[in-house]
């Protein structure tokens, strides 16, 4: 089946850590993105790729890293920076600017 | 940038009700979409309809580019309708989506 995978489901994360969440897709969809939703409010968009090799920050990047090394695959790191990361991150796809699918999300809090 | 607004922010409805929920957005859009948040997260594609009128099932939507608004219809609720409906655009001249505030709906049996 095509879709978008995201993993692991929850992650807990200590103070400090830095942490990686995977996102794969086998659309061939040559757009990513990366959103970041807190509880009870909307998405805000922390990097996008538009093309291999290639990256932009969002909104709210601060304290967040990415890498798109593969077409199908745009994992974020949450680093020991970003102050306040528990939340759901979701991640997603496009080809062009025509419709755009979701992953399942991963959960993150911090201990 | 853009600005996308959401209306109502909230509407509780008894199960077998109609709705129509607004988005309304500031500039042209080549791309419009409806998504529905479930309870565990979930987006799900609704429609993808920078202009005109679709339809699936109980669900309805329309977009009217030249006024910059679209609406969503849901007839016949079913509890399994709950969940935050999100709007999500992108503008001619932009690269990414920006997603309004959603509508939270909770269709009660």
């Amino acid at each position: 089946d095509g879709g978008i995978t995201q993993s692991p489901k929850y992650l807990f994360r200590k103070e400090g850590q830095n942490v990686t969440l995977s996102c794969e897709q086998n659309l061939n969809h040559d757009a990513m993105y990366w959103y970041r939703q807190d509880p009870g409010q909307g998405l805000r968009l922390i990097y996008y790729s538009q093309i291999v090799n290639d990256f932009q920050k969002g909104d709210i990047a601060e304290g967040y890293s990415v890498s798109r090394e593969k077409k199908e695959s745009f994992p974020l790191t949450v680093t020991s920076a970003q102050k306040n990361p528990t939340a759901f991150y979701l991640c997603a796809s496009t080809q062009g600017y025509n419709e755009q699918f979701f992953g399942p999300g991963t959960r993150l809090t911090v201990l | 940038g853009i600005q996308v607004e959401q209306s109502p922010p909230d509407l509780i409805l008894q199960e077998g009700a109609n709705s129509t929920l607004r988005c309304n957005f500031s500039d042209s859009v080549n791309n419009l979409q409806w998504f529905h948040q479930n309870p565990w997260g979930q987006l799900i594609n609704l429609f993808y309809i920078p202009s005109g009128t679709k339809q699936n099932g109980r669900l309805s939507a329309t977009t009217v580019a030249t006024e910059r608004y679209s609406l969503l219809y849901i007839s016949s609720s079913q509890t399994t309708d709950s969940g935050v409906y999100f709007c999500a655009v992108v503008d001619n001249y932009g690269q990414n989506f920006v997603f309004g505030p959603g509508t939270r709906l909770s269709v009660l049996p």
